[in-house]
């Protein structure tokens, strides 16, 4: 299994462009989410989905728009790129059998906006 | 307001030697306690998870503690080694994945 993949790797945007992040999962995983990781501060929960059909927002969502189509994509859309939004961003997914099953993260897209 | 602190920022150890890294929580109602291992360039890996009624758990030369009392777990990590140089993280959940609150981690640099 490859887990979480996501693309790519890295990304500069000017400021008012707009770009998707892209995650997969091979792991059939229902709950997927989007986190940024900022210097000193933690990972932030930016919008999470429980299911195909089914997103939600997270503490941080302003800004991003995200849908859920099939359970195996969550894919971060950035209509308007703005220069606070340079961060790296990491999604995740895990199992919803299981009390406390673990969150399995993708290495991450590092976004800088211009 | 639910905060998950983490002492110390960074840590610079020799290869074999033990150290063990801290995290304070404010989150209630508490339902579990996860340390997540993150290499640099890469996403956190789960390395152990803990609920109200553990005091101890290890994964190899991991081991963390809790002590829901005074909403503290450490993690200790004997003889090190150069692949434990990474961030480490204490994630504290509600209840749901949703829920959880992240701490900013300590740095940890293990040296010849």
């Amino acid at each position: 299994n490859a887990g979480v993949t996501q693309t790519p790797k890295f990304q500069v945007l000017k400021t008012g462009q707009s770009m998707t992040l892209q995650c997969a999962q091979d792991m059939n995983h229902e709950y997927m989410s989007w986190y940024r990781q900022d210097p000193g501060m933690g990972l932030r929960l930016i919008h999470y989905s429980v299911g195909a059909g089914i997103t939600d927002q997270g503490e941080v969502p302003n800004g991003y728009n995200v849908s859920r189509s099939t359970t195996e994509d969550f894919p971060l859309r950035l209509l308007s790129a703005a220069p606070s939004q340079t961060s790296v961003y990491f999604c995740a997914s895990r199992s919803t059998t299981g009390v406390g099953s673990p969150l399995h993260f993708g290495n991450g897209t590092r976004l800088t906006v211009t | 307001k639910n905060q998950v602190e983490q002492s110390p920022q960074s840590l610079i150890i020799l290869e074999g030697k033990n150290c063990t890294l801290q995290c304070n929580y404010t989150v209630s109602p508490f339902s579990n306690l996860r340390w997540y291992k993150q290499d640099t360039g890469r996403g956190p890996v789960s390395l152990t998870i803990m609920t109200f009624s553990e005091n101890t758990k290890s994964n190899g030369r991991y081991t963390a503690t809790l002590d829901a009392d005074t909403k503290q777990s450490s993690l200790h990590i004997t003889a090190s080694q150069l692949s434990d140089s990474a961030s480490y993280i204490c994630v504290v959940s509600l209840g749901t994945a949703s829920k959880l609150t992240f701490g900013t981690g300590t740095r940890l640099q293990v040296t010849l």
